[in-house]
């Protein structure tokens, strides 16, 4: 599965859009990018998942650049239980049940 | 029903003793996974069982016995533990394999200190 650089941190005000980066230049044509997160205390939770298209759901969105280099996740209006870390994760459909975690973007919203 | 529960929340235990951690799930999920988290550190694959048999290990100490008594159930045993395993334990499941886009499901973990 290819690796994923992402920021150590980022800070956004609440109420506001944050967006979140993941660089994964090696990726290869059959491998999707996942996005979990991580709220202090909690294990992890999926929120989305993509392999070209923008991907939206209830909790965000995607957006992959055409050449799939890099990914950028969504969350339209920042809440502060939004406060969490995000991590990027690409893997190949046909690596099962492995996921492996980067080590991800701490985000912190502010009031 | 989305839950994956573990238990305990809270485990102290000393190197000479042995004790058990606790997972469960009723989504009929047919995998479910053992991570480690260490503080600060992302979470690390130990094992695998898909319907109920050790698919994955990942070259994890003996001193770590997981078994999957059915598929709702997985437990992982621990005997002879040292201070540097003390971490995060977390119990995940998915559908199981074959579903192209397995999500998996977390719970929040059992907070182990070895003393």
């Amino acid at each position: 599965d290819a690796k994923t650089t992402q920021p150590p941190s980022m800070d956004c005000a609440e109420g506001r859009a944050a967006n979140l980066p993941c660089n994964h230049s090696t990726i290869s044509g059959n491998e999707y990018v996942y996005w979990y997160r991580q709220i202090h205390s909690q294990g992890p939770q999926y929120i989305i998942h993509g392999l070209k298209n923008n991907e939206t759901n209830e909790m965000a969105s995607l957006i992959i650049t055409e050449d799939r280099k890099s990914s950028t996740l969504i969350l339209p209006h920042a809440t502060l239980r939004d406060t969490a870390v995000y991590y990027c994760i690409v893997k190949k459909v046909t690596s099962g049940s492995r996921l492996t975690f980067g080590e991800g973007t701490q985000l912190t919203v502010n009031p | 029903d989305t839950e994956v529960t573990q238990t305990p929340k809270h485990l102290v235990m000393g190197m000479t003793n042995k004790k058990s951690l606790k997972c469960e799930q009723h989504m009929g999920h047919r995998a479910m996974y053992w991570y480690k988290q260490k503080a600060k550190k992302p979470p690390e694959l130990m094992f695998v069982y898909s319907y109920e048999k050790l698919s994955i290990n990942e070259s994890v100490p003996s001193r770590f016995s997981p078994e999957c008594p059915n598929s709702s159930l997985l437990n992982l045993h621990l005997h002879a533990l040292q201070p540097e395993d003390s971490a995060l334990y977390l119990c995940a499941s998915s559908q199981g394999p074959g579903r192209e886009h397995e999500k998996l499901f977390f719970g929040s973990g059992t907070q182990l200190s070895v003393l």
